[in-house]
C-alpha cells in the first residue's frame, strides 16, 4: 500500500463548476500538506500548503486537512480551462533535526480537463 | 528570475553513457532536493543537501548516481553507465531552513535509447 493514495483520474468537468481533489495516506506523521499543480512537461507548482488539520483559502482555490480522517482535499471554485492540469498532494512530516530531509511524498496526480 | 534552475531541459542519450544535470536553486535556500519522476506518477525523493552537505539518500540512488553541492549553491547529479531505466524527469527543488515549502525547478527530462 502506497503512503499517499491519490485517484489519477482524469477528471473532465464543464467551465464555471467546482472541481473537487483529493487524497488519503496512511502516516500518522504527516502535518505539512501541500498541493502543486504540474502542466504537461513542467516541473510542479506549488497551489496550497497547510500546517496540521484545517482549511485555507486562497481565491478560487480552499484546501482541507482532516487529520482524524488522514484525508486531504483541494477544492477549485469557477474552474477555467487554464486550471487543466495535473494536481499532485503531497505531505510530509517535516525535518525533525536540523540535519534529516523533510521529504515531501507526493500522490500520483489527477489529470484534470476543463471543458469550455 | 528568482526560480530554480535546471540545466539541459532535455537529454537524450544511449545506453551505457554518462549523463551530469545541473540546477541552481533560489538563491538564499539552504536546502536542495533531488527528485525522480516517471509517466503517470509524482516525484520520487532521490537525495537532500543542507548546504554543502549530503545527509540524506534515498535507496533509488544506485551506486550509478551520484550527487554534489561543492560551494552550498549549484547542485550536480551524474548517472554512470546509463539504463533505459533510468528514463525519466529529474526534478531540483529547493527550501529556506525556516520553511518546509520547496519550490521546483523545471526538471531535465532524460531519455536512455
Amino acid at each position: 500500500q502506497k503512503e499517499v493514495e491519490q485517484d489519477p483520474g482524469p477528471l473532465s468537468v464543464p467551465e464555471g463548476a467546482i472541481v473537487s481533489l483529493n487524497c488519503t495516506y496512511s502516516n500518522s506523521a504527516f502535518q505539512y500538506f501541500m498541493w502543486y499543480r504540474q502542466y504537461s512537461r513542467k516541473g510542479p507548482e506549488l497551489l496550497m500548503y497547510t500546517y496540521s488539520s484545517g482549511n485555507k483559502e486562497d481565491g478560487r482555490f480552499t484546501a482541507q486537512v482532516d487529520k482524524s480522517s488522514k484525508y486531504i482535499s483541494l477544492f477549485i471554485r469557477d474552474s477555467q480551462p487554464s486550471d487543466s492540469a495535473t494536481y499532485l498532494c503531497a505531505m510530509s512530516a517535516g525535518a525533525w533535526e536540523y540535519s534529516s530531509a523533510s521529504k515531501i511524498i507526493f500522490g500520483s496526480g489527477t489529470r484534470l480537463s476543463i471543458r469550455p | 528570475d528568482t526560480g530554480v534552475s535546471q540545466d539541459p531541459r532535455h537529454k537524450i542519450t544511449k545506453r551505457g553513457q554518462n549523463v551530469t544535470f545541473r540546477c541552481d536553486p533560489i538563491s538564499e535556500h539552504n536546502r536542495l532536493y533531488w527528485y525522480r519522476q516517471t509517466l503517470g506518477q509524482g516525484p520520487e525523493f532521490l537525495t537532500y543537501f543542507q548546504n554543502e552537505a549530503q545527509l540524506e539518500k534515498s535507496r533509488l540512488l544506485s551506486d550509478r548516481f551520484s550527487a554534489e553541492r561543492p560551494k552550498g549553491s549549484f547542485s550536480t547529479l551524474e548517472i554512470q553507465r546509463t539504463e533505459q531505466g533510468d528514463s525519466a524527469m529529474y526534478l531540483c527543488a529547493s527550501s529556506s531552513d525556516s520553511k518546509e515549502t520547496q519550490y521546483f525547478g523545471p526538471g531535465t527530462r532524460l531519455l536512455v535509447l
